[in-house]
Parts: C-alpha cells; structure tokens; sequence
C-alpha cells in the first residue's frame, strides 16, 4: 500500500514569492492534516479536512495561506506571499475516520 | 491551551544502556487525552511508535514503553537497552479521546545512540 505522497521536497523562495505544497494521501483515507513544522519544533496543526470540508482552519494564517482539498481526495496547501518566519517543514498526514495519522516525508521550505 | 513539554531537546546514551525521555502534558480542554509517541528516523517520516488511550495502562511497541500516568500528567518513554539503530527523533503528543483526534505535539527529543 502507498504511503502519503508529497511534492515538492524542498522549496527555496525569496520573501513576497507564492509557493503551493501538494499532498496525496493514503488511497480510502477521508481525514487528511497539514502541520507546520518549524526547525526544532514539533509539528503544528494547521488545518484539516474530512472529504472536501474543512473541518478546523483556526490556526492558518489566512491572510496568505490557503488550502483546499476539492475531491475528497488530494490536497493543495499555498502560501500566496512568503515571508521568512514561513520557513519550516510542511507535514501532510492522513487517516481513516478517527484513527491512527500517517504522516508523509515533508516539504522543507526556505524563505530567504 | 493543552501542551506538551519534552524537556530534553537531546539525549546521548551508549548502546545497550537504559533510556528515560521525559513527557509531560496539560490538558485543561480535554478530559482523558489519547497519548502517543512519534519517531522519525534519519531519512523517513514520522511514524507512530505507540499510543495508549486508557490511563493507568502501558503500551509498548520496538522494546519501548511508556504508561499513562494521569495523576502525575506524565507519558515518560522507556528502553532498557538500545540499540544504534534507535537513534531519531522521538515526539510526544495527545489527541482528544473523541471527536478530532487532532495531534498536539511536545518539541522533541534528538536520540542518539553512542556504539
């Protein structure tokens, strides 16, 4: 069975540039997580979807993060004007209704 | 809000000694939390290691262990001999016992493991 896949694995912008993070999560799985994870940091929540809706986006900067997950299936996460405190690793992570997450290796995002 | 707290951001232990990495939560909002420890070895991505979800009990998975400790608020992770191979990062986290099953994460712990 696949793992969760993303892309890019790493990404290096200058501050004011947009970036988008894509996520495919495990085939079945409706629950799908974006994390932010700065360096030396554990992961944080930033948004999750059940199927195509959001379910909790309280913690995404809005102003310039958006994310959608149209079909119920893969996942976009964009940041429309990066700034250097975005510099982190981008977890996606999926999972069946109320179980175990699994996570995908991460995008790793500079901002200079 | 409910934490997390590692206290060691790194830990150094020779092969075949024991190990203790401290975990220790709040959970103001949440009644009884899911507990969990998260690895991520060099090269993957993180994984769950193991969960207890009752208090009072011990999971275990690898040769690690860690009981939930609700009196003391505590998740401790425990090996009493490890191997090289052991050597990752090693996360705590909580989740809500129902509902969301959002993960809240501790800092991290860096393991390494001395030949």
């Amino acid at each position: 069975e696949a793992g969760v896949t993303q892309s890019p694995r790493y990404a290096v912008l200058q501050e004011g540039q947009a970036v988008s993070f894509w996520c495919d999560p495990i085939s079945g799985h409706d629950t799908l997580y974006w994390y932010q994870q700065p360096r030396d940091q554990g992961p944080q929540l930033l948004v999750y979807f059940r199927d195509e809706a959001v379910i909790d986006n309280s913690q995404l900067p809005s102003d310039r993060f958006s994310a959608v997950r149209p079909k119920g299936t893969n996942s976009t996460l964009k940041i429309q004007s990066a700034k250097q405190g975005d510099t982190a690793t981008y977890l996606c992570a999926s999972s069946g209704h109320y179980a175990e997450q699994f996570f995908g290796p991460g995008t790793r995002l500079t901002v200079l | 809000g409910d934490s997390v707290t590692q206290t060691e951001g790194q830990v150094t232990v020779s092969e075949s000694k024991s190990l203790i990495i401290n975990c220790t939560y709040s959970a103001t909002s949440i009644g009884y939390p899911n507990l969990f420890w998260y690895v991520r070895y060099p090269g993957e991505g993180l994984q769950l290691l193991l969960k207890v979800i009752t208090a009072g009990q011990k999971g275990s998975s690898r040769g690690f262990e860690a009981t939930y400790n609700k009196e003391a608020t505590s998740f401790h992770l425990q090996k009493a001999s490890v191997q090289e191979s052991d050597s990752a990062v090693y996360y705590c986290a909580l989740s809500e016992s129902s509902g969301s099953w959002q993960l809240i994460f501790g800092s991290g712990t860096q393991l390494t493991v001395m030949p």
